[in-house]
């Protein structure tokens, strides 16, 4: 059972366009969310992350927007460059573990 | 100064033989987890290690695999007997404690035969 989902596997974008990046979550016992971005062959690095008790938080040009009421977050970037290129994962830790659930990644190409 | 790195960078087995994967975390850093990511999967948690203990291995898929850290720093993932099914990108992160960002290494890639 994929308690975050990313239902988009890939987005095109053209630069200096908005990117929209979405994540679905089907448990209510998290409270924060990441979002990281991973580009081949390297490790995930984080981006940008937003508390429950939150409906927005940004970042220079990441903007992430949290609708508890929908268990949906997304991940803005305005504008794309194409150095955004990368799989982009959203994440969240589960209440009362250590463990962190993963989304299956979205992989954006901004084109120049 | 350094990041979180991993040993080897490249695996290749043959089923049913045994592999060691090894981290090694930001120093300083007490939380370090263990990822697993498959093809066309999101990361997997596997286990997470506060200093030397390991409170959380819900995440080990089968009694094939283990983990272990020393001194707080070092931690190695070894998979007995490795299945097909094994193969995949072993990731490693590390934090300064529970709950603060984590920073990964560049992963393992394992390839069982």
């Amino acid at each position: 059972d994929q308690q975050v989902k990313q239902n988009s596997p890939s987005l095109s974008v053209q630069e200096g366009r908005i990117s929209i990046l979405n994540c679905d979550y089907t448990n209510s016992m998290f409270d924060y969310f990441l979002w990281y971005k991973k580009y081949p062959a390297e490790g995930p690095t984080f981006l940008i992350s937003i508390s429950s008790i939150k409906d927005k938080n940004e970042d220079g040009r990441f903007t992430v927007f949290l609708n508890k009421s929908a268990k949906h977050l997304s991940l803005h970037i305005v504008p794309s460059q194409p150095g955004d290129s990368a799989v982009y994962f959203c994440a969240a830790p589960l209440l009362g573990t250590y463990k962190y659930i993963f989304g299956t990644g979205t992989r954006l190409k901004v084109l120049a | 100064g350094a990041g979180v790195s991993q040993s080897p960078s490249n695996k290749v087995t043959e089923k049913g033989k045994d592999v060691e994967l090894r981290c090694d975390p930001i120093s300083g850093h007490t939380a370090l987890y263990w990822y697993r990511q498959s093809l066309g999967q999101g990361l997997e948690f596997l286990i997470y290690f506060q200093g030397n203990s390991a409170p959380d291995k819900s995440g080990l898929p089968s009694d094939r695999f283990s983990a272990e850290r020393t001194g707080g720093s070092v931690s190695t993932l070894t998979i007995q007997r490795t299945q097909q099914e094994d193969s995949a990108v072993y990731l490693c992160a590390s934090s300064l404690a529970r709950d603060n960002e984590q920073f990964f290494g560049p992963g393992t890639r394992l390839t069982v035969l």
